[in-house]
């Protein structure tokens, strides 16, 4: 069973339009996340939603907006794309941080490759 | 200056070599240090993590913190086909905000 999944796989589109890619975890996590990765393979978080508050936005355009109908679930919408738009998009997910120093693993789905032309 | 640095490579190594990754970071309120490992076309997946200063071991890997330098490092004993791929440290002041390095691309040949 996938722990993190996201569709679609493959996005292709063109500038100006909207799209979204949507993601879902059935770890039972209560926090999931946004990344960007660009061509030099950087990664780069963008959204965090913890019991649906944000509680991370990394200065990303609001062109994207992070939308969590329950816990399971984060989807990625993107309005106007545009060409720097393009990357891979991985969603993941964890626990909520607490006290103490044990790391609360992320958990990364297989990712979205976003080509804008 | 970015926050972590992390030499791209790509690194070619014969198998059975001794692999060495690194990174440094600005940030002196780290405490948190990590690294992943992403197979081409995956997400990543953590390999291994450090709280504050050390080494941890685990099988053939071995990570090692060194914050008056700013400095962390990953071994790999007996490298292995199998480790090609792209080895990313991550690092963070409260857990679950990570900082990423670029990745360093490891290729393993038999």
């Amino acid at each position: 069973d996938t722990a993190v999944s996201q569709t679609p796989k493959y996005l292709v589109t063109q500038m100006g339009n909207d799209k979204s890619i949507k993601c879902e975890q059935n770890l039972g996590h209560d926090t999931m996340y946004w990344y960007k990765q660009d061509s030099k393979k950087f990664l780069k978080i963008m959204f965090s939603y913890n019991n649906k508050e944000l509680i991370i936005n990394e200065t990303v355009p609001n062109r994207f907006s992070p939308k969590s109908p329950d816990k399971a679930h984060l989807n990625l919408h993107i309005n106007s794309l545009e060409l720097g738009d393009s990357a891979v998009y991985f969603c993941a997910s964890s626990q909520r941080a607490g006290g103490g120093h044990l790391l609360y693993e992320q958990y990364f789905g297989p990712g979205t490759r976003l080509t804008v032309t | 200056q970015k926050e972590v640095e992390q030499d791209p490579g790509p690194l070619s190594v014969p198998e059975g070599a001794i692999v060495s990754l690194n990174c440094t970071y600005s940030n002196s309120a780290f405490q948190y240090f990590m690294w992943y490992r992403q197979y081409s076309r995956k997400g990543p997946e953590l390999l291994m993590y450090t709280y504050s200063s050390g080494n941890k071991e685990d099988g053939r890997f071995t990570a090692q913190v060194d914050k008056s330098s700013k400095y962390i490092s990953l071994f790999i004993r007996d490298s292995q086909p199998s480790d090609s791929a792209t080895y990313l440290c991550a690092m963070s002041i409260v857990n679950n905000d990570m900082r990423f390095g670029a990745g360093t691309r490891l290729t393993v040949k038999p």
